[in-house]
């Protein structure tokens, strides 16, 4: 069985930081996702990494993936207050994605 | 443009009633899926779809029901028997084949009153 956990659960930290957001997952995967979620609204997808090594960055978040260690990273560089909202990583087994499984999501807060 | 759709957006049952959660999807997109999300939690897997009258139970399917009929619809049915459905409830569509994510709709909040 597919096991997705991230961790912090939660993350407060001020403008300006920078901070790490892992995610670890149980068997040997080819593929991880990133997603955004804003209180009360759908998740949006942010990035996704297919092989080992893959770095991907978009603004200030960048998130690499490591299949040995089972492990993958989405780096926050000098944070702003509109990257406040939950980041969920999330894990496929298979080529046809239909056994998507998700962390439980890290509820980041930037405060000025 | 391309999306899904979910509706209603809020839903209010009663003890005992059946109700039944929209999704449309225009995205020529081949599987669909349907999470339960609980506050503060991560999603869970009710049902998902590949194929047009086909589906599989995820890790939640009790007290749910689901049906395929077109490649653009699958709703989602709460049953009376799931004793807590209370939830956020999310569509999603993907391609089967590919390094694709997927694809959420806005959510559908059901509460029993």
């Amino acid at each position: 069985e597919l096991k997705v956990e991230q961790n912090p659960l939660f993350l407060s930290m001020q403008e300006g930081k920078n901070y790490t957001i892992y995610c670890n997952y149980s068997t040997t995967s080819d593929r991880l996702y990133w997603y955004r979620q804003d209180p009360g609204k759908s998740l949006e997808s942010l990035f996704v990494l297919l092989s080992n090594g893959a770095v991907k960055q978009e603004g200030r978040l960048m998130a690499s993936l490591d299949t040995k260690a089972r492990l993958s990273t989405l780096h926050i560089t000098a944070a702003v207050h509109d990257l406040s909202a939950t980041y969920f990583c999330a894990s496929s087994l298979t080529y046809n994605n239909n056994d998507m499984r998700f962390g439980a999501g890290t509820r980041l807060t930037v405060k000025p | 443009d391309g999306g899904i759709t979910q509706s209603p957006k809020y839903l209010f049952r009663k003890e005992g009633q059946n109700v039944t959660l929209s999704c449309e999807q225009n995205l020529n997109h081949d599987a669909m899926y349907w999470y339960r999300q609980d506050p503060g939690q991560g999603l869970r897997l009710i049902y998902y779809s590949q194929i047009v009258n086909d589906f599989q139970k995820g890790d939640i399917a009790e007290g749910y029901s689901v049906s395929r009929e077109k490649k653009e619809s699958f709703p989602l049915t709460v049953t009376s028997a799931q004793k807590n459905p209370t939830a956020f409830y999310l569509c999603a569509s993907s391609m089967n084949i590919g390094a694709y994510g997927y694809t959420f709709g806005s959510g559908t909040r059901l509460t029993v009153v």
